[in-house]
């Protein structure tokens, strides 16, 4: 079955890098998305693609099967939920169940 | 509007009840999605508009649920004879590519609507 994994939680410091690890069994995916999600507001795409790539403060590495997203000088405001996908080309993206990003002043 | 927008924000409903969710996309935008989230999940896929043609449903849970999009724009999402299963967020994503070609994959979610079956 095609799924994404990712950890259900992650938990770090202010100011430190965090970094959110994915991997996939899907079998025509080649691009990774990530997106963040703060609960009652829309999902927003925070980096992409099939190679590493950065957004800001946003890093996004890339291997065939896995990604992470590093998260650089992280603050209490980035708290949120952080969700892997995979876009196998066609119609579907297929998602993670979310990772929830706790961060300690 | 200037984003994806999705009513009602909450919908209760009792067991047994039908309920209509509704999108209004991003303007333009030819591709629209329906995705449910369960408590704790991640968006599971649903169903596939381009334009007006439902290319993919294979998603849809049963059929109880029903989506249309009938000029291309406004989507309705149905679920007929709601269970307490259905519960869960209901979100709408549109894109401005048809995505089998462009393979660009970004969407652009709405806020959902988060059903509760009694």
């Amino acid at each position: 079955k095609d799924q994404v994994f990712q950890p259900s939680t992650v938990a770090s410091s202010e100011g430190a890098v965090v970094e959110i690890f994915c991997n996939h069994s899907v079998s025509n995916a080649y691009n990774f998305f990530w997106y963040l999600h703060f609960p009652g507001c829309a999902p927003r795409l925070l980096v992409k693609g099939s190679k590493p790539s950065q957004q800001g403060r946003y890093n996004m590495t890339y291997e065939r099967f896995s990604s992470s997203l590093l998260i650089l000088q992280v603050r209490e405001a980035d708290a949120a939920v952080y969700y892997c996908a995979c876009h196998t080309g066609g119609f579907k993206t297929i998602f993670g169940a979310g990772t929830r990003l706790f961060v300690k002043a | 509007g200037a984003g994806v927008s999705q009513s009602p924000r909450y919908k209760v409903a009792k067991r047994g009840q039908d309920v209509a969710l509704r999108c209004d996309p991003i303007s333009g935008h030819v591709s629209l999605f329906w995705y449910q989230q369960a408590l704790g999940q991640g968006p599971e896929f649903l169903t596939y508009f381009q334009n007006e043609a439902q290319l993919d449903k294979s998603g849809l849970p049963s059929d109880r649920f029903f989506a249309e999009r009938p000029e291309g724009s406004v989507s309705t999402l149905k679920i007929q004879r709601t269970q307490q299963e259905d519960s869960a967020v209901y979100l709408c994503a549109s894109s401005p590519y048809r995505i089998v070609q462009a393979n660009t994959g970004e969407l652009f979610f709405g806020e959902g609507s988060r059903l509760t079956v009694l």
